[in-house]
């Protein structure tokens, strides 16, 4: 079963700097990467598959790397918007695996 | 419009069932493989369970293994999940999840119904 872990647990930025949150999968899991956006109340929304694929109507702020066990998601000039969890998730094999989070605050 | 909408939740003693629905319109439901994932309050997600297009596949959270059981019926567009021997730690709202066009990713979620397990 692969474990998957973000860090940081809680990224504190400004708006309009950088913002860059890790994955790392426990073993490979090649490109099936996911980056999902969740505000409270609100159902996840994917962001980035194929570990850098943007989804549709994902504003090029967003952007993924990586490959095999070591990922990340960059946010290039945080919006307001933006302020939020972010969980990355590998759909390589099963069980499928979320990580445990980053929130990303003001 | 694509809509999932998760139903049946609601408050459970420990020990009982319960089984939850996710009606999906907008897309030929027959045509997709579906997701539960569970987010237990103020936690992260936990994938739950898959089921094939065609229902003959299934796998499940290690965890969940022989208590929870997913199913289909493409004839009225709905997905379940059968609960049983619920436990404290099964309450989170319960969310159906289909994966996107091109990719196993899940691009389309429901908002979720709330199971609360408790005496």
């Amino acid at each position: 079963e692969i474990v998957m872990t973000q860090s940081p647990g809680t990224l504190s930025v400004s708006p309009g700097e950088r913002a860059t949150l890790s994955c790392r999968a426990s073993q490979s899991v090649g490109s099936k990467l996911a980056w999902y956006q969740q505000k409270p109340g609100q159902a996840p929304r994917l962001l980035i598959y194929g570990a850098s694929t943007r989804a549709s109507d994902i504003p090029a702020r967003f952007s993924g790397g990586g490959y095999g066990t070591e990922f990340t998601l960059t946010i290039s000039s945080l919006q307001s918007e933006d302020f939020a969890v972010y969980y990355c998730q590998h759909y390589n094999n099963w069980p499928f695996a979320f990580g445990g989070g980053t929130k990303v605050e003001i | 419009q694509v809509l999932l909408v998760e139903s049946g939740g609601g408050v459970v003693q420990p020990g009982r069932s319960l089984t939850l629905s996710c009606e999906v319109s907008g897309f030929t439901f027959r045509r997709y493989s579906m997701h539960w994932v569970r987010q237990p309050p103020g936690k992260g997600l936990e994938w739950v369970a898959f089921i094939s297009s065609d229902g003959t596949k299934k796998y499940y959270a290690e965890s969940l293994k022989g208590r929870f059981t997913i199913s289909r019926d493409n004839s009225k567009n709905t997905l379940y999940l059968q609960m049983t021997s619920l436990r404290t730690d099964d309450a989170a709202v319960y969310s159906c999840a289909r994966p996107g066009e091109f990719t196993d990713a899940f691009d389309i979620w429901g908002r979720g119904t709330m199971v609360t397990v408790s005496s």
